[in-house]
């Protein structure tokens, strides 16, 4: 079966850091995608991971591990427009979701 | 077209009508998505499409749902005698290649559907 899970709720204060977890059981696994989705909005591309490690792009960074089914995403100096979801989707064909990650961003 | 694109943007049913959203995915993008969301909640899988095969409509809830996209770019999702339960966000999204090759998606804006 497939099962996704990432907390449903953070709070972090501006300029700070935070860790997004994600662990995920999928058939057919072809690397890990993470999406950003503003409240009313669409869901759009943050990252993509095939390989394990660390891809680092700006002030986004995202990890993964394979073999333990886990990757988190990284967001350093919070800024108050990084208030979204955040959405884990293992890479199936399915591209299927986890209930996604509710971030507020405090001043 | 520069996005995906989906109409209606907002579409209030009352309970036993039926409707039709519309997807419109980026031009050339083979694979195309239906997903349906509900407040707080992930988007959840309904149906895919390689070109105009349907190649998995697993995630469609009943027989009330029916997806269909027969020239191989617009996309219809039709629900027949919607009901209370059927109120969602309905989104649409599309990728440049075909199954198996594990790209990023490109996602509408979504139709929100309320049904009283």
């Amino acid at each position: 079966g497939q099962n996704i899970d990432q907390p449903t709720e953070m709070t972090a204060t501006e300029g700070a850091i935070v860790q997004i977890n994600c662990t995920y059981q999928t058939s057919g696994f072809n690397g890990l995608f993470w999406y950003q989705q503003h409240a009313g909005e669409a869901p759009t591309f943050l990252s993509y991971n095939v390989l394990d490690g660390l891809e680092e792009k700006g002030r986004f960074s995202s990890f993964l591990s394979r073999s333990k089914g886990y990757s988190y995403l990284l967001l350093k100096e919070l800024q108050m427009k990084d208030s979204a979801s955040y959405l884990c989707s293992p890479g199936t064909y399915k591209y299927i979701f986890g209930t996604g990650t509710r971030l507020k961003v405090l001043a | 077209g520069a996005g995906v694109s989906q109409s209606p943007r907002y579409k209030v049913a009352k309970r036993g009508q039926d409707v039709a959203l519309r997807c419109d995915p980026i031009s050339g993008h083979v694979s195309l998505f239906w997903y349906q969301q509900a407040l707080g909640q992930g988007p959840e899988f309904l149906t895919y499409f390689q070109n105009e095969a349907q190649l998995d409509k697993s995630g469609l809830p009943s027989d009330r749902f029916f997806a269909e996209r027969p020239e191989g770019s617009v996309s219809t999702l039709k629900i027949q005698r919607t009901q209370q339960e059927d109120s969602a966000v309905y989104l649409c999204a599309s990728s440049l290649e075909g199954f198996g090759t594990n790209e990023k998606l490109f996602f509408g804006s979504g139709t929100q559907l309320s049904v009283l």
